[in-house]
């Protein structure tokens, strides 16, 4: 089973719509990254959460750690948020980064 | 804005030939980075460096790989003898601090092509 598991795998949405992305896991984390990885393969870091809430413009990732899950927002989606999300958490134990296979998002105009 | 870079950006070689991965991380940060994507596969960690020393690495760094700060600014991965599985983007990365206390600043990558 995997460590990491998000949903759902692909989306497809008009541009202007509300989108979430949840991520699951299932070990002891110190902290969960989303993190965005363009077509030409470049990653980068939107959040670090270890609780709560964060806010960036028209991003939101908001964490359970009860229930370990999390959620990336995105409002008012654009063409230009086209990407691939990926959550990753910090593993407690060892603090290696476990990713998550990623969810492919497309907002069409 | 200070940023990782990573050179060559694709690299094509041989199978059994030995290939170096080069990265310069961010100037003032102490905590470096390697991860693997095999093409349409999830990344995966590879080894973490600080002090001049692998602090965690996983299954996959197996004694093909070493990684290296040669010269203060340099972080390098090689593989001693490639195969053709090791085909991949390799990602490296730095962070000030020790994660899960920072985040993580990534390179462009490296796609490796192994023939």
């Amino acid at each position: 089973k995997n460590e990491v598991e998000q949903s759902p795998q692909n989306l497809t949405a008009q541009e202007g719509e509300f989108i979430t992305i949840n991520c699951s896991y299932s070990v002891g984390i110190s902290a969960l990254h989303w993190l965005q990885q363009h077509p030409g393969g470049g990653i980068v870091s939107l959040f670090m959460l270890s609780s709560g809430k964060k806010k960036h413009g028209r991003l939101i990732a908001t964490i359970n750690i009860q229930e370990k899950h999390s959620s990336l927002h995105i409002t008012a989606s654009h063409p230009r948020d086209s990407a691939v999300y990926i959550c990753a958490v910090v593993r407690d134990s060892n603090y290696q980064l476990i990713w998550g296979a990623g969810t492919k998002l497309i907002i069409k105009p | 804005e200070p940023e990782v870079t990573q050179t060559p950006s694709h690299q094509v070689t041989q199978m059994g030939q030995e290939v170096i991965l080069r990265c310069v991380p961010i100037s003032n940060h102490l905590y470096f980075y390697w991860y693997r994507q095999i093409l349409g596969q999830k990344v995966e960690f590879l080894v973490s460096f600080y002090n001049n020393e692998i602090s965690e690495k996983s299954e996959i760094f197996d004694d093909q790989f070493s990684v290296e700060r040669p010269d203060g600014s340099n972080f390098t991965l090689k593989i001693r003898s490639t195969k053709l599985e090791d085909s991949a983007m390799y990602f490296c990365a730095s962070s000030l601090r020790e994660i899960p206390y920072n985040e993580q600043f990534f390179g462009p990558g490296t796609r490796l092509t192994v023939l």
